[in-house]
Protein backbone atom coordinates (compact mmCIF):
# COMPACT_ATOMS: atom_id res chain seq x y z
CA UNK A 1 0.00 0.00 0.00
CA UNK A 2 1.39 3.81 -0.96
CA UNK A 3 0.99 5.86 2.34
CA UNK A 4 0.79 9.56 1.82
CA UNK A 5 1.97 12.05 3.87
CA UNK A 6 0.99 15.16 3.25
CA UNK A 7 2.40 18.60 4.58
CA UNK A 8 2.07 20.70 6.36
CA UNK A 9 -0.66 19.59 8.36
CA UNK A 10 -1.88 23.26 9.26
CA UNK A 11 -1.16 26.07 7.02
CA UNK A 12 -1.97 29.44 8.37
CA UNK A 13 -2.24 32.06 5.79
CA UNK A 14 -3.90 35.38 4.83
CA UNK A 15 -6.48 36.44 1.58
CA UNK A 16 -3.99 37.08 -1.04
CA UNK A 17 -0.66 35.13 -0.30
CA UNK A 18 0.38 32.25 -1.74
CA UNK A 19 -0.33 28.59 -0.74
CA UNK A 20 2.12 26.00 -1.06
CA UNK A 21 1.25 21.83 -0.14
CA UNK A 22 3.08 19.07 0.03
CA UNK A 23 2.32 15.00 -0.58
CA UNK A 24 4.80 12.71 -0.18
CA UNK A 25 4.49 8.77 -1.49
CA UNK A 26 6.04 6.19 0.23
CA UNK A 27 6.76 4.86 -3.61
CA UNK A 28 6.87 5.98 -6.83
CA UNK A 29 3.20 6.85 -7.85
CA UNK A 30 2.51 4.86 -11.13
CA UNK A 31 2.15 7.43 -14.44
CA UNK A 32 1.37 10.38 -11.59
CA UNK A 33 -1.75 9.31 -11.06
CA UNK A 34 -1.95 11.83 -8.37
CA UNK A 35 -5.01 13.90 -7.30
CA UNK A 36 -6.19 16.52 -5.32
CA UNK A 37 -9.43 17.27 -3.51
CA UNK A 38 -10.33 20.57 -1.50
CA UNK A 39 -13.43 19.56 1.31
CA UNK A 40 -15.44 22.12 3.66
CA UNK A 41 -17.38 21.24 6.41
CA UNK A 42 -20.39 19.12 5.91
CA UNK A 43 -19.89 19.06 1.65
CA UNK A 44 -18.51 16.20 -0.30
CA UNK A 45 -14.68 16.64 -1.20
CA UNK A 46 -14.33 18.98 -4.75
CA UNK A 47 -12.05 17.39 -7.30
CA UNK A 48 -9.02 20.46 -8.02
CA UNK A 49 -6.11 18.33 -9.99
CA UNK A 50 -5.64 14.74 -11.09
CA UNK A 51 -2.93 13.69 -12.95
CA UNK A 52 -0.66 15.35 -10.83
CA UNK A 53 -1.35 18.86 -13.26
CA UNK A 54 -4.35 19.12 -15.01
CA UNK A 55 -6.70 21.07 -13.66
CA UNK A 56 -10.45 19.67 -12.89
CA UNK A 57 -13.59 21.44 -14.92
CA UNK A 58 -14.15 24.89 -13.32
CA UNK A 59 -11.27 24.95 -11.34
CA UNK A 60 -9.76 28.47 -11.15
CA UNK A 61 -6.14 28.80 -12.48
CA UNK A 62 -4.82 30.17 -9.59
CA UNK A 63 -4.64 26.02 -8.12
CA UNK A 64 -2.59 24.28 -10.01
CA UNK A 65 -0.86 20.89 -9.21
CA UNK A 66 3.22 19.61 -10.20
CA UNK A 67 5.35 16.81 -9.19
CA UNK A 68 5.69 12.98 -10.32
CA UNK A 69 7.51 10.14 -8.46
CA UNK A 70 7.35 10.56 -4.99
CA UNK A 71 6.68 14.19 -4.59
CA UNK A 72 4.34 16.51 -5.79
CA UNK A 73 2.63 19.77 -5.16
CA UNK A 74 0.15 22.18 -4.76
CA UNK A 75 0.22 25.65 -4.99
CA UNK A 76 -2.67 28.12 -4.52
CA UNK A 77 -1.09 31.19 -6.15
CA UNK A 78 -3.50 33.84 -4.74
CA UNK A 79 -5.75 32.98 -1.79
CA UNK A 80 -9.67 33.46 -2.32
CA UNK A 81 -11.36 33.64 1.12
CA UNK A 82 -12.95 30.69 0.16
CA UNK A 83 -10.13 28.19 -0.76
CA UNK A 84 -9.31 28.19 2.93
CA UNK A 85 -10.70 24.61 3.66
CA UNK A 86 -8.84 21.00 3.87
CA UNK A 87 -7.00 19.41 1.24
CA UNK A 88 -6.31 15.96 0.48
CA UNK A 89 -4.17 14.18 -2.06
CA UNK A 90 -4.93 10.89 -3.62
CA UNK A 91 -3.04 8.27 -5.54
CA UNK A 92 -4.84 6.09 -7.90
CA UNK A 93 -1.60 4.39 -9.91
CA UNK A 94 -2.30 1.11 -7.30
CA UNK A 95 -4.46 -0.71 -5.59
CA UNK A 96 -5.58 0.30 -3.20
CA UNK A 97 -6.24 3.70 -3.54
CA UNK A 98 -5.04 6.01 -1.04
CA UNK A 99 -5.67 9.23 0.39
CA UNK A 100 -3.14 11.76 2.59
CA UNK A 101 -4.00 12.28 5.99
CA UNK A 102 -5.18 16.10 5.13
CA UNK A 103 -4.06 20.07 5.40
CA UNK A 104 -5.81 22.26 7.00
CA UNK A 105 -5.57 26.00 5.27
CA UNK A 106 -6.75 28.46 8.23
CA UNK A 107 -7.30 32.00 7.76
CA UNK A 108 -4.10 33.77 10.05
CA UNK B 1 -25.82 16.95 -15.30
CA UNK B 2 -24.35 14.13 -13.47
CA UNK B 3 -26.22 12.70 -10.45
CA UNK B 4 -25.47 10.90 -7.39
CA UNK B 5 -27.54 9.54 -5.12
CA UNK B 6 -26.35 7.38 -2.16
CA UNK B 7 -29.39 5.75 0.35
CA UNK B 8 -29.57 3.13 2.87
CA UNK B 9 -27.78 4.31 5.96
CA UNK B 10 -28.50 4.54 9.42
CA UNK B 11 -27.81 3.31 13.02
CA UNK B 12 -27.13 -0.69 12.88
CA UNK B 13 -25.73 -3.08 15.78
CA UNK B 14 -22.28 -4.33 15.62
CA UNK B 15 -22.17 -7.95 13.05
CA UNK B 16 -25.17 -6.75 11.25
CA UNK B 17 -25.75 -6.44 7.68
CA UNK B 18 -26.66 -2.90 5.68
CA UNK B 19 -27.23 -2.45 2.04
CA UNK B 20 -25.92 1.16 0.41
CA UNK B 21 -27.48 2.29 -2.91
CA UNK B 22 -26.57 4.59 -5.48
CA UNK B 23 -28.21 6.28 -8.19
CA UNK B 24 -26.84 7.80 -10.75
CA UNK B 25 -27.84 9.71 -13.71
CA UNK B 26 -26.70 12.47 -16.22
CA UNK B 27 -24.07 9.74 -17.68
CA UNK B 28 -23.75 6.50 -19.34
CA UNK B 29 -23.33 4.46 -15.95
CA UNK B 30 -23.05 1.24 -18.03
CA UNK B 31 -19.38 2.60 -19.13
CA UNK B 32 -17.41 3.95 -16.06
CA UNK B 33 -15.60 2.52 -13.42
CA UNK B 34 -17.71 3.20 -10.07
CA UNK B 35 -15.89 3.70 -6.53
CA UNK B 36 -17.15 3.84 -2.94
CA UNK B 37 -15.60 6.30 -0.51
CA UNK B 38 -16.22 6.92 3.53
CA UNK B 39 -14.87 9.41 5.84
CA UNK B 40 -15.21 8.43 9.66
CA UNK B 41 -16.72 11.56 11.74
CA UNK B 42 -13.96 14.33 11.84
CA UNK B 43 -11.57 12.55 9.97
CA UNK B 44 -9.95 11.73 6.64
CA UNK B 45 -11.26 10.04 3.41
CA UNK B 46 -10.79 6.16 3.10
CA UNK B 47 -11.06 4.87 -0.60
CA UNK B 48 -13.72 1.53 0.28
CA UNK B 49 -14.07 -0.14 -3.44
CA UNK B 50 -14.08 0.16 -6.64
CA UNK B 51 -16.27 -1.61 -9.83
CA UNK B 52 -15.75 -1.98 -13.27
CA UNK B 53 -17.82 -0.76 -15.81
CA UNK B 54 -18.96 -4.44 -16.54
CA UNK B 55 -18.71 -5.70 -12.82
CA UNK B 56 -16.03 -8.19 -13.79
CA UNK B 57 -12.90 -6.53 -11.77
CA UNK B 58 -13.45 -5.56 -8.00
CA UNK B 59 -10.94 -4.06 -5.67
CA UNK B 60 -11.31 -3.29 -1.99
CA UNK B 61 -9.25 -1.62 0.64
CA UNK B 62 -7.94 -4.43 3.17
CA UNK B 63 -10.37 -2.95 5.48
CA UNK B 64 -13.27 -4.37 4.64
CA UNK B 65 -11.71 -7.18 2.57
CA UNK B 66 -14.01 -10.27 3.45
CA UNK B 67 -16.66 -8.09 4.70
CA UNK B 68 -18.22 -5.83 1.83
CA UNK B 69 -19.54 -6.76 -1.53
CA UNK B 70 -19.53 -4.15 -4.79
CA UNK B 71 -21.91 -5.01 -6.74
CA UNK B 72 -23.97 -3.22 -9.74
CA UNK B 73 -26.87 -3.16 -11.39
CA UNK B 74 -26.07 -1.50 -15.02
CA UNK B 75 -29.93 -1.71 -16.04
CA UNK B 76 -31.29 0.25 -12.95
CA UNK B 77 -28.25 2.80 -12.93
CA UNK B 78 -27.21 1.42 -9.54
CA UNK B 79 -24.43 0.82 -7.17
CA UNK B 80 -24.48 -1.20 -3.94
CA UNK B 81 -22.31 -2.24 -1.24
CA UNK B 82 -23.32 -5.10 0.72
CA UNK B 83 -21.73 -4.44 3.94
CA UNK B 84 -21.48 -7.75 6.51
CA UNK B 85 -20.09 -8.22 9.97
CA UNK B 86 -20.36 -4.40 10.65
CA UNK B 87 -18.05 -2.86 13.48
CA UNK B 88 -17.90 0.24 15.29
CA UNK B 89 -14.90 1.38 13.05
CA UNK B 90 -17.18 1.25 9.54
CA UNK B 91 -19.29 4.14 11.46
CA UNK B 92 -19.11 6.76 8.79
CA UNK B 93 -20.35 8.91 5.62
CA UNK B 94 -20.24 6.60 2.39
CA UNK B 95 -20.24 8.26 -0.69
CA UNK B 96 -20.37 6.51 -4.22
CA UNK B 97 -18.09 8.57 -6.94
CA UNK B 98 -17.19 8.66 -10.80
CA UNK B 99 -13.92 9.52 -11.80
CA UNK B 100 -13.16 12.15 -14.85
CA UNK B 101 -12.92 9.06 -17.73
CA UNK B 102 -14.44 5.75 -18.00
CA UNK B 103 -11.54 3.90 -15.70
CA UNK B 104 -10.24 6.71 -13.70
CA UNK B 105 -9.38 6.35 -10.22
CA UNK B 106 -9.89 9.79 -9.07
CA UNK B 107 -13.22 10.79 -8.30
CA UNK B 108 -14.54 14.28 -10.25
CA UNK B 109 -18.17 13.21 -9.18
CA UNK B 110 -19.38 12.43 -5.63
CA UNK B 111 -23.01 11.68 -4.38
CA UNK B 112 -24.09 13.88 -1.03
CA UNK B 113 -23.38 10.46 1.02
CA UNK B 114 -25.22 8.41 3.45
CA UNK B 115 -24.52 7.86 7.27
CA UNK B 116 -23.99 4.89 8.09
CA UNK B 117 -23.19 4.33 12.15
CA UNK B 118 -22.27 0.91 13.76
CA UNK B 119 -23.39 1.45 17.41
CA UNK B 120 -25.23 -1.22 20.04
Amino acid sequence: EIVLTQSPGTLSLSPGERATLSCRASQSVSSSYLAWYQQKPGQAPRLLIYGASNRATGIPDRFSGSGSGTDFTLTISRLEPEDFAVYYCQQYGNSPFTFGQGAKLEIK
Amino acid sequence: QVQLVESGGGVVQPGRSLRLSCAASGFTFSTYTMHWVRQAPGKGLEWVAALSYDGSNKHYADSVMGRFTISRDNSKNTLYLQMNSLRAEDTAVYYCARGVAARSGNFQHWGQGTLVTVSS
